[in-house]
């Protein structure tokens, strides 16, 4: 099993300022399939980016994502309220799919 | 596109429960299905997937779960079945169903989640 491990647990940060989120892999994510949603209390997730650094549709240009191998980021510039949310990574590059334990961001 | 989740309820340990996962507004039979819990006030899990029909519409599982749950399909009816056995407390949770964006034999990202439905396992 490929395990996701999310850095930092919580971020508290202004709005305007920019969040980097981790996630590292225990091993290398075949293809960089690597996916970022974004979870609201409530609501299903959404997704944000997948292979690594693609935007899905409808999606800000404020988030962007890096990153191949095992190391991986999200970034998110100039925050807004409406940001407030916890942040997963998954890996679909094996059979066996794998998310992080999550990242909250709290602006 | 739409995914309805339903069947979820209090079930006690070792019993079995089916959920189910209509779905509307694309090709169902063209699509990959994944099921995905979330424990109370826990992280998301993989738990699953289904591959479409021609990709053999066999199924994945998270370790888990192997050998307790069983993903199934009924491609005319649109629907995605998850059959939990042997149910744990542990297995206690909200459960998604979500529409795999790659085709294919691998498992995937997904573009559309279902509301969820609630599963809670107590005595």
């Amino acid at each position: 099993e490929n395990v996701l491990t999310q850095s930092p647990g919580t971020l508290s940060l202004s709005p305007g300022e920019r969040a980097t989120l981790s996630c590292r892999a225990s091993q290398s994510v075949n293809n960089n399939y690597l996916a970022w949603y974004q979870e609201k209390f409530g609501q299903a997730p959404r997704l944000l980016i997948y292979g690594a650094h693609s935007r899905a549709t409808g999606i800000s240009e404020r988030f962007s994502g890096s990153g191949s191998g095992t190391d991986f980021s999200l970034t998110i510039s100039r925050l807004e309220p409406e940001d407030s949310a916890v942040y997963y990574c998954q890996q679909y590059g094996s059979p066996q799919s794998t998310f992080g334990q999550g990242t909250r961001v709290d602006i | 596109v739409q995914l309805v989740e339903s069947g979820g309820g209090f079930i006690q340990p070792g019993r079995s429960l089916r959920l189910s996962c209509k779905a509307s507004g694309f090709i169902f039979g063209d699509y990959a299905l994944s099921w995905v819990r979330q424990a109370p006030g826990k992280g998301l899990e993989w738990v699953g997937f289904i591959r479409s029909k021609t990709y053999g519409g066999t199924p994945e599982y998270a370790a888990s779960v192997k050998g307790r749950f069983i993903i199934s399909r009924d491609d005319s009816g649109e629907i995605a079945y998850l059959q939990m056995n042997s149910l744990k407390t542990e297995d206690t949770a909200m459960y998604y169903c979500a529409r795999n964006v790659l085709t294919g034999y691998e498992s995937s990202h997904f573009d559309y989640w279902g509301q969820g439905g609630l599963v809670t396992v107590s005595s």
